[in-house]
Order: structure tokens, then sequence, then C-alpha cells
């Protein structure tokens, strides 16, 4: 079944420093990808989505490329905030199905 | 900006008990989702509704989880009998028909404690 492998946390930064959080992923056809942000006491945000290879999903400085060839969506922004703390989720829904797969999630510290 | 409420925000319960989590989707959503996630593990698809009844379904839902619109707003989620394994964060969710790739907007979830 489908599947989606994402990289262990926590990740603390200082602010202003480059992230990347890594994701590769597992799936019949061709799946649509997504990050999903989730601030503390709040509900899952998308954050970007990517529906075919080599979209190039960004929001709020944050990308990510689908790469078929790697099976990869990884996330990346160039200078981090103390205001992007928060959990990171990426997800995939694979074919005609519309229920999402998600990864274990990240939690990601910015230090000012 | 319209956003999808779960209520309580927190449950606790007895092993044995009934419960049942709420949710208010988006009011013109026709989709709608829940999802749980384990502390320290992933978040798991459990169910989806459609027009009154189930679209999809995981093998995490069995005979102890029912879903329910019982009006124009709610939707809920019932655990007949909980066990402490039933321990978990639920979340609601729901979508659109229109629109690609059908976006789904989440609830802040419920945290469910089963002692």
């Amino acid at each position: 079944g489908d599947s989606v492998t994402q990289m262990e946390g926590p990740v603390t930064l200082s602010e202003e420093a480059f992230l990347t959080i890594n994701c590769t992923y597992t799936a019949t056809g061709y799946p649509s990808l997504f990050w999903y942000v989730q601030y503390p006491g709040e509900g899952l945000q998308l954050l970007l989505k990517a529906t075919k290879a080599d979209d190039k999903g960004s929001n709020k400085g944050f990308e990510a490329t689908y790469r078929k060839e790697t099976t990869s969506f990884h996330l990346e922004k160039g200078s981090v905030q103390v205001s992007d703390s928060a959990v990171y989720f990426c997800a995939l829904r694979g074919g005609s199905a519309r229920q999402l797969t998600f990864g274990s999630g990240t939690q990601l510290t910015v230090l000012p | 900006e319209p956003e999808v409420t779960q209520t309580p925000s927190h449950q606790v319960t007895q092993m044995g008990q009934e419960v049942i989590l709420r949710c208010v989707p988006i009011s013109n959503h026709l989709y709608f989702y829940w999802y749980r996630q384990i502390l320290g593990q992933k978040v798991e698809f459990l169910v989806s509704f459609y027009n009154n009844e189930i679209s999809e379904k995981s093998e995490i839902f069995d005979d102890q989880f029912s879903v329910e619109r019982p009006d124009g707003s709610n939707f809920t989620l019932k655990i007949r009998s909980t066990k402490l394994e039933d321990s978990a964060m639920y979340f609601c969710a729901s979508s659109t028909l229109a629109g690609v790739p059908y976006e789904q907007y989440f609830g802040p979830g419920t945290r469910l404690t089963v002692t």
C-alpha cells in the first residue's frame, strides 16, 4: 500500500538558518503530494501541494518539488523564523482515493 | 475564514465506556473524514463519509466505530466500547467536491484518553 517516510525529528535550528525536511513516498500510480503544518494547539493546515511530477509547491517561503525519479518531496525554506516552529507532515493522496496517507511528522523548533 | 471545529478538545473516559467525538465541518463541504494519531505515531485515516454514507474506511475502523451526520451541521465519531489503545488525537476534516486536488481542511483535534 501507499506509504510516506519522513525525516525523524526533532529538528532545532537558529533563526535564518536553512531548512530541509526529507520526505519520500511509495505509491502506485501518480499520487498528489502535500505538506501540512500543525502549530501548537491548532489543526493541520495545508502548507503546499504538488499534483504531478516536477511541480513545485510553494507558500510562505517554503518550497517542495515533486521528484518522481527519486519518489521524494523534500520541504525547504531558505531562512526560517521563530514563528515557523511547528510540526510538519508530509502526505500523499494516491490515485482515485480521497484519503490522505501521512508521514510521522517532524517537530521543528527555531531559536532566536 | 471558515474552519472546522471539534469538541471536546480533551476527553477522558474509562475503558469500556462509549464516547462520541463531535465535529462541525465547513458549511458548504460535502466530504467528511476522521483521522487519528496515536502519540508518537503517524496520522492514520479512519473513515470518509459522503452523501450520508461511508465512502471509504480503513482496517482500523472496525465494528466498534461508527459515524453519523445527525443534522445539517454536525459529524460525529462514536466509539462503542473504548479500549486503552484507542487513546489518541482524533482529527476531523472536510472537503468540497469541486477543486483539485480536493484540499482537506482539518480541525484542531480531540485528545482522547482512555484509562
